[in-house]
């Protein structure tokens, strides 16, 4: 089946720095999703992204689809304690839109 | 709560025991989603719905069972045949199965007493 690597699995960021992670894909994928998870809660759709070379900003997140479509990044600028979380990819690829989830980046910002 | 509603948000499963976990959106969105997540892992596809009356099984479907007789409602049954049940499932929703799962509930927690 489609394999999915995320990385990197955790960061240990100061406040205001920019925080990037990427996702890459054994096959070509269609969508790429980006969520965050906070502790005992469901994540939360940050971004989607269903073409290639798409670049799409959600306030200080900015996620791009890789133009080989096998790739998706996620920058978060000037970090704030809240960002603390999990982040996830997601990406699906052929009709059955059957989506594959990373292992999620857990990122911590210190104050 | 994203227009989802799970619940209850813990529960525990004695041995031989079916347990039900709920699922409610208020949306009216078509397609509905069962995920398992396990410490340190991505989330794992347990069954998904487009349509009333119609479900399809994901990657770890075993042990495990839906119905989708109203729009609004995905409940997940895990039976006694799933033997390692103990983790965080987790319901979402989205208008289509194209765009993929875009709320999420707030998950329930379900261990073995």
């Amino acid at each position: 089946g489609q394999q999915l690597n995320q990385s990197p699995q955790s960061m240990f960021i100061q406040e205001g720095e920019d925080v990037s992670m990427n996702c890459t894909s054994s096959s070509i994928f269609n969508t790429w999703l980006w969520y965050k998870q906070e502790p005992g809660e469901g994540p939360v759709l940050l971004i989607a992204l269903y073409k290639a070379g798409e670049l799409t900003s959600n306030g200080r997140l900015t996620a791009q689809f890789g133009i080989t479509r096998k790739d998706s990044f996620l920058n978060i600028s000037a970090s704030i304690p809240s960002d603390v979380g999990i982040y996830f990819c997601a990406g699906s690829g052929g009709s059955n839109y059957k989506l594959t989830f990373g292992k999620g980046t857990l990122l911590t910002v210190n104050p | 709560d994203g227009g989802i509603t799970q619940s209850p948000k813990y529960l525990f499963r004695k041995e031989g025991q079916n347990v039900t976990l709920s699922c409610e959106q208020n949306l009216n969105h078509d397609a509905m989603y069962w995920y398992r997540q396990d410490p340190g892992q991505g989330l794992r596809l347990i069954y998904y719905s487009q349509i009333v009356n119609d479900f399809q099984k994901g990657d770890i479907a075993e042990g495990y069972s839906v119905s989708r007789e109203k729009k609004e409602s995905f409940p997940l049954t895990v039976t006694s045949a799933q033997k390692n049940p103990t983790a965080f499932y987790l319901c979402a929703r989205s208008i289509d199965r194209s765009r993929g799962p875009q709320h999420f509930g707030d998950g329930t927690r379900l261990s073995i007493l």
